[in-house]
């Protein structure tokens, strides 16, 4: 069983619908939550960093951390044809450097 | 500024051939990782640096695998004899020390026929 586990996808949405995403993880050790977004043939781009439970908004993007179910979801409002991406969490420990990552969805935003 | 640069950002290579991965982090950026993303998986971790010290290399697949910075600047990603099984993007990021956030280079598509 992978650390932390990510629905693929893809999923289809049309444009101005709220995207929900989300990870599971294994490891309690784990106390800092990423999601970056991938656009094809790019590299990551950081979009919302966690440390505790509870939610973080930026913008019309909201991360959650529910750390007792070890569970995290990031939360796309009015979403656009230029999210279309893949999505990846990602998660390390306190005091690590070793990042680890879901295996990202595919997001795609129909105009 | 520049952001992360990698080259070559395709590199075919025949099985058994030798390859070298170029990293060149953001300027200042004391730390440096690299990371191996399969199609439709996530990136996996290699190793990561801060300055020229190689602090963990337990992600390196093989001991074909070799990585070095020797300066704390640029970095060298190697692969020995290559194989099939190491078709993949190869990724570096660079953070600041004591930042969680990393900056992504795009990446070199390494395909072993």
């Amino acid at each position: 069983q992978k650390e932390v586990e990510q629905d693929p996808g893809p999923l289809s949405v049309p444009e101005g619908a709220i995207v929900s995403l989300n990870c599971t993880y294994s490891n309690s050790a784990f106390q800092y939550f990423m999601w970056y977004r991938q656009y094809s043939r790019k590299g990551p781009e950081l979009l919302m960093y966690t440390y505790s439970s509870g939610n973080k908004e930026d913008g019309r993007f909201t991360a959650q951390v529910d750390k007792s179910s070890k569970y995290i979801s990031l939360f796309i409002r009015d979403s656009q044809p230029s999210d279309s991406a893949t999505y990846l969490c990602a998660m390390t420990r306190a005091g690590g450097f070793k990042t680890i990552f879901g295996a990202g969805t595919r997001l795609f935003v129909k105009a | 500024g520049a952001g992360v640069s990698q080259s070559p950002r395709y590199k075919v290579a025949k099985r058994g051939q030798d390859v070298a991965l170029r990293c060149d982090p953001i300027s200042g950026h004391v730390s440096l990782f690299w990371y191996q993303q399969a199609l439709g998986q996530g990136p996996e971790f290699l190793t990561y640096f801060q300055n020229e010290a190689q602090l963990d290399k337990s992600g390196l697949p093989s001991d074909r695998f070799f990585a070095e910075r020797p300066e704390g600047s640029v970095s060298t990603l190697k692969i020995q004899r290559t194989q099939q099984e190491d078709s993949a993007v190869y990724l570096c990021a660079s953070s600041l020390p004591r930042e969680d956030e990393q900056y992504f280079g795009p990446g070199t598509r390494l395909t072993v026929t």
